[in-house]
């Protein structure tokens, strides 16, 4: 079946530092890769998303390139900020002939000042 | 634009219990709806989603229910609450399955 895996957190990292957050997934057909983040007592919103292979998706900074060869969408920033510090989500999203979105786990991600 | 609106935000409710939490979505027509429970520190669990007025469909069997009385409500539920139904509920649409989902400002369930 289909499957998200992200790195497990929490990741601390000081201001300006590089960031990278692995994500790998399984999926039987051709699917959509999104990342989401969630900021302290919020909901989740879209961070970035790419449709199809080499697409690359990117906002705010962060930037994910769909890897079909690897099977992979490893979110990066170059240098993060104290207000990214969120839980990062990996997620696909995939409609052969029913709903199947998976979520990871969860990535934590702490910004020191 | 499209809002989503959820609630209440925060709930304390003795086992037992009954549950009702609503979701509402405007500026949109039809759209697919979720039920996600997020268990404190950890990822997202699909409860339920629907994909019209009246369609429910169940991932996980549990004490809760939905329903979708409307094109842009849907109602989570229980008759009796236990323990574990402690967490972090979260309603969301998209457009369809493999569109963005919206994810609404979630409510907080504490059962004791």
């Amino acid at each position: 079946g289909n499957s998200v895996t992200q790195m497990e957190g929490p990741v601390t990292l000081s201001e300006e530092a590089f960031l990278t957050i692995n994500c790998t997934y399984t999926a039987t057909g051709y699917p959509s890769l999104f990342w989401y983040v969630q900021y302290p007592g919020e909901g989740l919103q879209l961070l970035l998303k790419a449709t199809k292979a080499d697409d690359k998706g990117s906002n705010k900074g962060f930037e994910a390139t769909y890897r079909k060869e690897t099977t992979s969408f490893h979110l990066e920033k170059g240098s993060v900020q104290v207000s990214d510090s969120a839980v990062y989500f990996c997620a696909l999203s995939e409609n052969t002939g029913g709903f199947k979105t998976i979520f990871g786990a969860g990535t934590r991600l702490f910004v020191k000042a | 634009s499209q809002t989503i609106h959820q609630w209440p935000a925060t709930l304390v409710q003795p086992v037992g219990s009954p549950l009702s939490l609503e979701c509402t979505v405007e500026g949109t027509s039809n759209p697919n709806l979720y039920w996600y429970r997020q268990a404190a520190g950890r990822g997202l669990q699909l409860l339920f989603y629907s994909v019209g007025i009246g369609q429910i469909s169940s991932e996980v069997p549990q004490n809760l229910s939905a329903s979708r009385p409307q094109d842009r409500q849907f109602i989570l539920s229980s008759k009796k609450l236990l323990l574990s139904d402690s967490g972090f509920y979260l309603c969301a649409w998209s457009v369809s399955f493999q569109e963005t989902q919206y994810f609404g400002p979630g409510t907080r369930l504490l059962v004791l």
